[in-house]
């Protein structure tokens, strides 16, 4: 596609529910990125890919959270038994060489 | 562990006046520097990156930054300001062009007509 795409736009979960977020990068980027930023902060890393690999998931804020890119394109972010302190932009970038390319993000609220 | 500094959340600049936005960096190898924007409801669009090629990077819509290693220093500057300049910018680091980038809190940028 054109850019990174991601959905839904906009979630609201209700506290304990779990929540499954998507990622489409640009086609043949073999790097995907997924960050979350709070209200008021910039991007905090949570998770990188190189193609079906995930290489890094130092950043992932607790065992409730979960990221997969089976076939090395899409991706979902999954986030089990939400919290209020999980509510933030959930970001998503794809890149190929030495440039991220950024989705509009996914806004959850926890309620 | 990479990081960079932006301080003074909140900005504000008169249309025409210069646009000064302050990033410090800490990393332990050679960088790579970025400057993002962020308009509202939208994702983090590139203005500029340096990566270790000139020192003076010129990026998009009239904004430019200048590497300073001896400062460890990466400021934004753009001459003049439009109204359109008005959003978020984040400066953000890397230990390579295609790892993880560590951003800081950003500048809101408010344009005064």
């Amino acid at each position: 596609g054109a850019g990174v795409s991601q959905s839904p736009r906009y979630k609201v979960a209700k506290r304990g529910q779990d929540v499954a977020l998507r990622c489409d990068p640009i086609s043949g980027h073999v790097s995907l990125f997924w960050y979350q930023q709070a209200l008021g902060q910039g991007p905090e890393f949570l998770t990188y890919f190189q193609n079906e690999a995930q290489l890094d998931k130092s950043g992932l804020p607790s065992d409730r959270f979960f990221a997969e890119r089976p076939e090395g394109s899409v991706s979902t972010l999954k986030i089990q038994r939400t919290q209020q302190e999980d509510s933030a932009v959930y970001l998503c970038a794809s890149s190929l060489a030495a440039e991220a390319f950024f989705g509009q993000g996914t806004r959850l609220t926890v309620v | 562990a990479q990081s960079v500094t932006q301080l003074g959340s909140h900005v504000s600049v008169s249309e025409g006046a210069l646009v000064l936005l302050r990033c410090n960096y800490s990393s332990s190898v050679p960088p790579y520097l970025f400057w993002y924007v962020q308009y509202p409801n939208q994702g983090l669009q590139l203005l500029l990156k340096y990566t270790s090629a000139a020192t003076l990077v010129k990026g998009i819509n009239g904004f430019e930054a200048e590497f300073k290693k001896s400062e460890t220093s990466f400021h934004l500057t753009k001459p003049s300001a439009h109204m359109s300049d008005a959003a978020e910018y984040f400066c953000a680091v890397s230990d390579d062009g295609n790892n993880r980038l560590a951003f800081g809190k950003g500048n809101q940028v408010v344009v005064i007509p």
